[in-house]
């Protein structure tokens, strides 16, 4: 299978606990983009990579998110210190440089803070 | 601030028959309009996209009709299928830069068999 593959595909935590999601992009996809999902909506943007560069945030994410790219393949979102509200689906997904706006979705880590 | 909108949480359509899903966006920028759709326990899948500079793309089943100055497209699915039974996601995007998609909150598709 060579789309995107996202670990793990639930995670369950408690209130003030650190979380930590990977991305596998498609292999020749150097741009990886991390969303977040709630209930009734659309994915929301929360960061953008080019390789290992981040050259975006959105004001979503809190200083208690931090994503990373090490070396340009795959990518790490960590949560620290979870709150209830940070339960969603989160969803990353790569893309061509030639053609951003056509990103391939991960089948996402659905996240529960209790 | 929702930029692109989807106003019909769902719609439930016959076998065979059309189905259309709208879409309204606000940011008169975006220039590259996209729909995904997503099955549960599922990322989304892009579907079809057109460009500004068109008013209409087609790819088998599925047709995209764009009216800039009403700011509205729409998604026509014909003759609709019950494998059609997704969430479909209304996304709109910029062509420079590095494309940022904005989504909209999804229509819940259902084709009755």
């Amino acid at each position: 299978d060579t789309g995107v593959s996202q670990n793990p595909r639930h995670k369950i935590t408690k209130r003030g606990q650190n979380v930590t999601f990977r991305c596998d992009p498609i292999s020749e996809h150097n741009r990886l983009y991390w969303y977040r999902q709630t209930l009734g909506q659309g994915p929301e943007f929360l960061t953008y990579f080019q390789n290992e560069a981040q050259l975006e945030k959105s004001r979503l994410l809190s200083d208690r998110f931090s994503a990373e790219r090490p070396k340009g393949s795959f990518s790490t979102l960590e949560i620290q210190r979870t709150e209830q509200g940070d339960s969603a689906m989160y969803l990353c997904a790569s893309s061509l440089p030639e053609t951003g706006y056509e990103q391939y979705f991960g089948p996402g880590t659905r996240l529960t803070v209790t | 601030d929702q930029q692109v909108k989807q106003n019909s949480p769902s719609l439930s359509v016959q076998e065979g028959r059309i189905s259309i899903l709208n879409c309204d966006y606000t940011n008169s920028m975006f220039d590259y309009f996209l729909w995904y759709k997503k099955y549960p326990a599922e990322g989304p899948t892009f579907l079809i996209s057109i460009s500004s500079i068109k008013d209409k793309n087609e790819d088998g089943r599925f047709t995209v009709f764009l009216n800039k100055s009403a700011k509205h497209l729409s998604l026509h699915i014909v003759p609709s299928q019950p494998g059609d039974s997704a969430v479909y996601f209304c996304a709109a995007s910029f062509s420079g830069g590095y494309q940022k998609v904005t989504f909209g909150t999804g229509t819940k598709l259902q084709v009755i068999p």
